[in-house]
């Protein structure tokens, strides 16, 4: 199965601040990846897809490097509710199961 | 349009007994994942199921789990003969497509084992 490593953090930052998360993984000819958020004994959610031309949702914003084979996440203007649990998805690529991040932690402070 | 529902959503189950978790997936998906998540741990894949047939089992142990999913009614993850170690969150999640598309989880059960 792919490897996918994500920093487990915590990314500490105060309310505004912009902050940025990479996740590497090996070898993955998927057209898409996926970021996911966790609370706290929470079910994941999806928070946005990453294509090949990247991906901007508010102050969000995805981005694949596939000849560095890394995904990255920046968020804007972080928000006291963005704290949470980031994961990285690396969809199967023909081997049906995709392979989840261990995820990194933001703690966004007043 | 309802998502992706677990029930129970807490379990306890004493040492040697059977837990049975159930998940329906959301309204026209396929395609059902199970995962296990003990504290402070990343996800961890156990089984995918298509209807009326296991994908992939290989993150499943082999002894006492089970999963199925059949024609009628939810997915299915059976551990027999619970035991300490069985403790954790297990979270089912469905797509409409296999690994390549997005899943949409349901809210776990915690299953506590005394």
């Amino acid at each position: 199965r792919k490897e996918v490593e994500q920093d487990p953090g915590p990314f500490n930052v105060p309310e505004g601040a912009t902050v940025a998360f990479n996740c590497t993984y090996s070898n993955s000819a998927s057209q898409s990846f996926f970021w996911y958020r966790q609370d706290c004994r929470k079910e994941p959610k999806l928070l946005m897809s990453v294509y090949s031309s990247g991906n901007e949702d508010g102050r969000f914003t995805a981005q694949l490097n596939r000849a560095s084979q890394y995904i990255s996440l920046l968020i804007r203007d972080s928000k006291l509710s963005d704290s949470a649990t980031y994961l990285c998805v690396v969809p199967g690529g023909g081997s049906y199961i995709p392979t989840f991040g261990r995820g990194t932690s933001l703690i966004v402070h007043p | 349009n309802a998502g992706v529902m677990q029930n129970p959503r807490h379990l306890v189950r004493r040492r040697g007994q059977e837990a049975r978790l159930r998940c329906s997936p959301m309204k026209g998906h396929s395609h059902v994942y199970w995962y296990r998540q003990l504290p402070e741990e990343g996800l961890k894949f156990m089984v995918y199921l298509q209807k009326e047939n296991i994908i992939d089992e290989s993150g499943m142990p082999k002894e006492r789990f089970s999963a199925e999913f059949p024609k009628e009614g939810p997915s299915i993850l059976r551990i027999q003969q619970v035991v300490r170690g069985d403790s954790a969150a297990y979270f089912c999640a469905s797509s409409g497509r296999t690994g390549e598309d997005e899943q949409y989880f349901g809210p776990g059960t915690r299953l506590t084992v005394t």
